[in-house]
Protein backbone atom coordinates (compact mmCIF):
# COMPACT_ATOMS: atom_id res chain seq x y z
CA UNK A 1 0.00 0.00 0.00
CA UNK A 2 1.63 3.36 -0.95
CA UNK A 3 -1.19 5.70 0.32
CA UNK A 4 -0.79 7.87 3.37
CA UNK A 5 -1.17 6.22 6.84
CA UNK A 6 -2.79 7.02 10.11
CA UNK A 7 -2.79 5.72 13.23
CA UNK A 8 -4.86 5.26 15.46
CA UNK A 9 -7.70 5.60 13.41
CA UNK A 10 -10.39 5.93 16.60
CA UNK A 11 -8.89 7.47 20.15
CA UNK A 12 -11.22 7.71 22.55
CA UNK A 13 -9.77 9.82 25.77
CA UNK A 14 -10.79 11.39 29.07
CA UNK A 15 -10.55 14.91 29.05
CA UNK A 16 -7.07 15.91 30.87
CA UNK A 17 -5.17 13.23 28.88
CA UNK A 18 -2.59 14.06 26.32
CA UNK A 19 -2.80 12.01 23.00
CA UNK A 20 -0.56 11.04 19.93
CA UNK A 21 -1.28 10.93 16.72
CA UNK A 22 0.75 9.36 13.68
CA UNK A 23 1.10 9.83 9.96
CA UNK A 24 3.01 8.27 6.88
CA UNK A 25 2.88 9.83 4.21
CA UNK A 26 3.66 8.67 0.57
CA UNK A 27 7.65 8.39 0.48
CA UNK A 28 8.59 9.84 -2.55
CA UNK A 29 6.64 13.34 -1.28
CA UNK A 30 8.07 15.69 0.90
CA UNK A 31 5.31 17.99 1.94
CA UNK A 32 3.24 17.25 4.92
CA UNK A 33 0.11 18.36 6.08
CA UNK A 34 -2.41 18.22 9.16
CA UNK A 35 -5.76 19.04 8.78
CA UNK A 36 -8.77 18.83 11.55
CA UNK A 37 -12.13 17.94 10.22
CA UNK A 38 -15.39 18.99 12.76
CA UNK A 39 -19.23 17.56 11.80
CA UNK A 40 -20.44 19.32 8.82
CA UNK A 41 -17.68 21.31 8.18
CA UNK A 42 -14.80 20.83 5.21
CA UNK A 43 -11.36 19.99 6.79
CA UNK A 44 -9.33 23.22 8.22
CA UNK A 45 -5.74 23.35 8.05
CA UNK A 46 -3.06 22.92 10.98
CA UNK A 47 0.31 22.61 10.43
CA UNK A 48 2.80 21.76 7.25
CA UNK A 49 6.02 20.02 6.70
CA UNK A 50 8.78 20.60 3.90
CA UNK A 51 10.72 17.21 4.91
CA UNK A 52 11.70 17.85 8.48
CA UNK A 53 11.05 22.17 8.76
CA UNK A 54 7.90 23.05 9.79
CA UNK A 55 7.16 25.90 7.65
CA UNK A 56 3.49 27.09 8.47
CA UNK A 57 1.02 26.49 11.61
CA UNK A 58 -2.43 27.66 11.33
CA UNK A 59 -3.96 29.78 14.35
CA UNK A 60 -5.94 26.58 15.39
CA UNK A 61 -2.85 25.22 16.43
CA UNK A 62 -2.95 26.54 20.34
CA UNK A 63 -0.32 26.25 22.71
CA UNK A 64 -1.73 22.85 23.25
CA UNK A 65 -0.58 20.88 19.84
CA UNK A 66 2.71 20.30 18.76
CA UNK A 67 3.89 18.46 15.45
CA UNK A 68 7.00 17.12 14.62
CA UNK A 69 8.49 15.15 11.33
CA UNK A 70 12.48 14.63 12.98
CA UNK A 71 13.57 13.20 9.83
CA UNK A 72 11.50 14.15 7.10
CA UNK A 73 9.51 11.10 6.96
CA UNK A 74 6.53 10.03 9.48
CA UNK A 75 4.96 12.89 11.50
CA UNK A 76 3.34 12.90 15.02
CA UNK A 77 0.89 15.62 16.21
CA UNK A 78 0.47 15.74 20.06
CA UNK A 79 -2.27 16.99 21.73
CA UNK A 80 -1.39 18.11 25.43
CA UNK A 81 -4.26 18.07 28.21
CA UNK A 82 -7.27 17.61 25.70
CA UNK A 83 -10.45 19.39 26.07
CA UNK A 84 -13.97 18.36 24.41
CA UNK A 85 -13.44 20.72 21.80
CA UNK A 86 -10.72 18.93 20.27
CA UNK A 87 -13.06 15.98 19.22
CA UNK A 88 -12.45 15.96 15.30
CA UNK A 89 -11.40 13.59 12.70
CA UNK A 90 -7.19 14.96 12.66
CA UNK A 91 -6.79 14.08 8.77
CA UNK A 92 -3.17 13.97 7.34
CA UNK A 93 -1.99 14.60 3.64
CA UNK A 94 1.40 14.46 1.57
CA UNK A 95 1.55 16.58 -2.08
CA UNK A 96 3.03 15.88 -5.26
CA UNK A 97 3.73 18.86 -8.22
CA UNK A 98 1.99 16.89 -10.55
CA UNK A 99 -1.06 14.73 -8.62
CA UNK A 100 -1.80 17.42 -5.74
CA UNK A 101 -3.06 16.17 -2.13
CA UNK A 102 -3.40 12.22 -0.91
CA UNK A 103 -5.54 12.07 2.22
CA UNK A 104 -4.90 9.08 4.87
CA UNK A 105 -7.92 7.83 6.56
CA UNK A 106 -7.86 10.26 9.48
CA UNK A 107 -7.81 9.38 13.01
CA UNK A 108 -11.41 10.36 14.91
CA UNK A 109 -10.61 11.54 18.15
CA UNK A 110 -13.25 11.63 20.93
CA UNK A 111 -12.58 13.40 24.19
CA UNK A 112 -14.77 12.72 27.28
CA UNK B 1 -7.59 33.56 3.09
CA UNK B 2 -9.23 32.04 -0.13
CA UNK B 3 -12.49 32.06 0.35
CA UNK B 4 -14.43 28.54 -1.13
CA UNK B 5 -18.25 28.72 -2.13
CA UNK B 6 -20.10 24.86 -2.60
CA UNK B 7 -23.43 24.61 -3.93
CA UNK B 8 -26.00 23.35 -3.71
CA UNK B 9 -25.51 22.44 -0.25
CA UNK B 10 -27.43 19.33 -0.18
CA UNK B 11 -28.41 17.12 -3.44
CA UNK B 12 -30.85 13.86 -3.72
CA UNK B 13 -31.08 12.20 -6.74
CA UNK B 14 -32.40 9.26 -7.89
CA UNK B 15 -30.62 6.78 -9.58
CA UNK B 16 -29.34 7.11 -13.17
CA UNK B 17 -29.82 10.90 -12.90
CA UNK B 18 -27.03 13.41 -13.43
CA UNK B 19 -26.17 16.51 -11.67
CA UNK B 20 -23.53 19.27 -11.46
CA UNK B 21 -21.99 20.94 -8.76
CA UNK B 22 -20.34 24.11 -8.47
CA UNK B 23 -17.22 25.73 -6.83
CA UNK B 24 -16.85 29.32 -6.83
CA UNK B 25 -12.95 30.66 -5.09
CA UNK B 26 -11.96 34.50 -4.22
CA UNK B 27 -8.56 34.28 -5.65
CA UNK B 28 -6.52 33.13 -8.22
CA UNK B 29 -5.33 29.31 -7.20
CA UNK B 30 -2.32 27.37 -8.21
CA UNK B 31 -3.99 24.11 -7.51
CA UNK B 32 -7.78 22.93 -7.01
CA UNK B 33 -8.86 19.64 -6.31
CA UNK B 34 -12.68 17.56 -5.96
CA UNK B 35 -12.54 15.46 -3.27
CA UNK B 36 -15.30 12.72 -2.15
CA UNK B 37 -15.57 11.88 1.08
CA UNK B 38 -17.11 8.35 2.13
CA UNK B 39 -18.99 7.44 4.98
CA UNK B 40 -16.00 6.30 6.73
CA UNK B 41 -14.25 9.89 6.34
CA UNK B 42 -11.35 9.53 3.66
CA UNK B 43 -11.41 11.78 1.45
CA UNK B 44 -10.76 10.56 -1.88
CA UNK B 45 -8.94 12.06 -4.59
CA UNK B 46 -11.22 13.04 -7.90
CA UNK B 47 -9.64 15.09 -9.83
CA UNK B 48 -6.71 17.55 -9.57
CA UNK B 49 -7.55 20.40 -11.93
CA UNK B 50 -6.60 23.81 -11.46
CA UNK B 51 -7.76 24.35 -15.44
CA UNK B 52 -9.26 22.83 -17.98
CA UNK B 53 -11.39 19.90 -18.67
CA UNK B 54 -10.86 16.23 -17.44
CA UNK B 55 -13.10 13.10 -17.46
CA UNK B 56 -13.01 10.18 -15.25
CA UNK B 57 -15.64 7.55 -16.71
CA UNK B 58 -18.58 8.87 -15.56
CA UNK B 59 -17.20 12.08 -13.61
CA UNK B 60 -15.80 15.01 -15.50
CA UNK B 61 -14.21 18.72 -14.15
CA UNK B 62 -14.01 21.80 -15.63
CA UNK B 63 -12.29 24.32 -14.31
CA UNK B 64 -12.19 28.16 -15.52
CA UNK B 65 -9.34 29.82 -13.46
CA UNK B 66 -9.83 33.05 -14.96
CA UNK B 67 -13.61 33.17 -13.85
CA UNK B 68 -12.51 31.52 -10.36
CA UNK B 69 -14.96 28.80 -10.83
CA UNK B 70 -15.12 24.64 -11.26
CA UNK B 71 -17.53 22.19 -12.29
CA UNK B 72 -17.95 18.59 -11.28
CA UNK B 73 -20.21 16.98 -13.48
CA UNK B 74 -21.53 13.10 -12.22
CA UNK B 75 -23.14 11.38 -14.96
CA UNK B 76 -25.87 8.47 -14.30
CA UNK B 77 -25.33 8.39 -10.59
CA UNK B 78 -25.31 5.44 -8.32
CA UNK B 79 -25.87 4.89 -4.40
CA UNK B 80 -22.27 4.51 -4.43
CA UNK B 81 -21.79 8.31 -5.70
CA UNK B 82 -23.02 9.55 -2.14
CA UNK B 83 -21.26 10.94 0.00
CA UNK B 84 -19.84 14.65 0.31
CA UNK B 85 -18.01 16.41 -2.25
CA UNK B 86 -15.54 18.89 -1.11
CA UNK B 87 -13.35 21.35 -3.42
CA UNK B 88 -10.58 22.63 -2.52
CA UNK B 89 -8.17 25.16 -3.66
CA UNK B 90 -4.35 26.77 -2.93
CA UNK B 91 -3.66 29.96 -3.29
CA UNK B 92 -0.14 31.21 -4.96
CA UNK B 93 2.29 31.45 -2.29
CA UNK B 94 0.81 29.15 0.61
CA UNK B 95 1.29 25.25 1.13
CA UNK B 96 -2.32 25.45 2.68
CA UNK B 97 -5.07 24.08 0.73
CA UNK B 98 -8.85 25.93 1.23
CA UNK B 99 -11.70 23.64 1.82
CA UNK B 100 -15.61 24.69 1.01
CA UNK B 101 -18.47 23.38 3.25
CA UNK B 102 -19.09 20.41 0.32
CA UNK B 103 -22.11 19.49 -1.21
CA UNK B 104 -24.26 16.57 0.60
CA UNK B 105 -25.49 14.18 -2.24
CA UNK B 106 -27.64 11.09 -1.84
CA UNK B 107 -28.34 8.97 -4.63
CA UNK B 108 -31.59 6.70 -4.18
CA UNK B 109 -32.38 3.65 -6.17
Amino acid sequence: DTGVSQDPRHKITKRGQNVTFRCDPISEHNRLYWYRQTLGQGPEFLTYFQNEAQLEKSRLLSDRFSAERPKGSFSTLEIQRTEQGDSAMYLCASRSPSYGYTFGSGTRLTVV
Amino acid sequence: GIQVEQSPPDLILQEGANSTLRCNFSDSVNNLQWFHQNPWGQLINLFYIPSGTKQNGRLSATTVATERYSLLYISSSQTTDSGVYFCAVRGSTLGRLYFGRGTQLTVWP
